[in-house]
């Protein structure tokens, strides 16, 4: 049983499109997470949810829109992607309100390749 | 802001000695540190955690140690096999945010 769950494994796109990421998790937690790692390994917080709320949004382009139908999901949609978006997101869920105490479970990454 | 520095970027042993990968946090509301392990095409994994109330954490071939004064944190790992191989990253989290080192590629040589 994968824990955390993201589609599609690798996604290669042109310039300008608009493309979704998705992510499950059956772990029962309550915060869910999307981070981007860079070609130098760095992980960059992007967004938290905490039951369908949103709990941390750092500085990033409103190109992205994260997305959380209910505290099991949470979507991430990039609209006119630039070749800058090309790195690995990862998503994760801890138990805790905001991940800053517990654990946060990954899920395998998504690579999106922008031509 | 807050931030977390960890050394060295890229670490390369023989198969059977030790590895100490060390970070420094500069939020003192911090009080929960763990470190990831992530493989080749795979997410980071929790392989330990510290919690500010403990100095020292043991589990089989690895450890942490956490010195809450000068606000510095390791992993050691002994014995190292080439499975231990892998990027590994240090985090530190308090309230709403963790913030993580900028990862230590670990080489072990057979």
């Amino acid at each position: 049983d994968t824990a955390v769950s993201q589609t599609p494994k690798y996604l290669v796109t042109q310039m300008g499109n608009d493309k979704s990421i998705k992510c499950e998790q059956n772990l029962g937690h309550d915060t869910m997470y999307w981070y981007k790692q860079d070609s130098k390994k760095f992980l960059k917080i992007m967004f938290s949810y905490n039951n369908k709320e949103l709990i941390i949004n750092e500085t990033v382009p409103n190109r992205f829109s994260p997305k959380s139908p209910d505290k099991a999901h949470l979507n991430l949609h990039i609209n006119s992607l630039e070749l800058g978006d090309s790195a690995v997101y990862f998503c994760a869920s801890s138990q805790d309100k905001g991940g800053g105490n517990q654990p946060q479970h990954f899920g395998d990454g998504t690579r999106l390749s922008i031509l | 802001g807050e931030n977390v520095e960890q050394h060295p970027s890229t670490l390369s042993v023989q198969e059977g000695d030790s590895a100490v990968i060390k970070c420094t946090y500069s939020d003192s509301a911090s009080n929960y540190f763990p470190w990831y392990k992530q493989e080749l095409g795979k997410g980071p994994q929790l392989i330990i955690d510290i919690r500010s109330n403990v100095g020292e954490k043991k589990d089989q071939r690895i450890a942490v140690t956490l010195n809450k004064t000068a606000k510095h944190f390791s992993l050691h790992i002994t014995e190292t096999q080439p499975e231990d191989s892998a990027v590994y990253f240090c985090a530190a989290g308090g309230g709403f945010k963790t913030i993580f080192g900028a990862g230590t590629r670990l080489f072990v040589k057979a």
